[in-house]
């Protein structure tokens, strides 16, 4: 099945440092979302993004929508401790009922 | 409290015998979904369902079977011919099958 290459695959930051991290792919999407997984524990949404360009925050998240369809960033900036965990992208094929997901970047904070 | 209930959260099996696998949503969506999660993978869908008595084979159906027979339900059964059946299992579920896609706490199955 098809992936997204999402980068980086891991992060140790300070607290208080911004995040960067992005989804690529050759596909084009209609939809894009951001979410956040703890060990042992479903996803959770944080961010949604319907349309090429878009920027869209969420406290201290921001994510776009890239303006080729086929990428997106997700941004957090001032991070705290609580930020720790696997955040990971999703993207849904324009025409289709289909997600394809990122293999997530494990974020750990240090305090 | 609106959202996707999944049970069990941990589940053991002896090799050879089904278990299934349950997802109840009280959102009132239309489509739900059954996603595999390994290490180090992306989620992989197993099967998803646009509407009651209706659903679709992903790209891991084999070794899997599901039912829609009520909109709130759609539980997941772990056959026997899975080759590998230990992994996290998510339920999702959304409006349509555009938008934003919320999922259940997970189940982890392992097999003995």
């Amino acid at each position: 099945g098809q992936q997204l290459n999402q980068s980086p695959q891991s992060m140790f930051i300070q607290e208080g440092e911004d995040v960067s991290m992005n989804c690529t792919s050759s596909s084009i999407f209609n939809t894009w979302l951001w979410y956040k997984q703890e060990p042992g524990e479903g996803p959770v949404l944080l961010i949604a993004l319907y349309k090429a360009g878009e920027l869209t925050s969420n406290g201290r998240l921001t994510a776009q929508f890239g303006i080729t369809r086929k990428d997106s960033f997700l941004n957090i900036s001032a991070s705290i401790p609580s930020d720790v965990g696997i955040y990971f992208c999703a993207g849904q094929l324009s025409g289709t009922y289909k997600y394809i997901f990122g293999t997530g970047t494990r974020l750990k904070v240090l305090a | 409290d609106g959202g996707i209930t999944q049970s069990p959260k941990y589940l053991f099996r002896k090799e050879g015998q089904n278990v299934t696998l349950s997802c109840e949503q009280n959102l009132n969506h239309d489509a739900m979904y059954w996603y595999r999660q390994d290490p180090g993978q992306g989620l992989r869908l197993i099967y998803y369902s646009q509407i009651v008595n209706d659903f679709q084979k992903g790209d891991i159906a084999e070794g899997y079977s599901v039912s829609r027979e009520k909109k709130e339900s759609f539980p997941l059964t772990v056959t026997s011919a899975q080759k590998n059946p230990t992994a996290f299992y998510l339920c999702a579920s959304s409006i349509s099958t555009t938008g934003e896609l919320f999922f259940g706490e997970g189940s982890r199955l392992t097999v003995l």
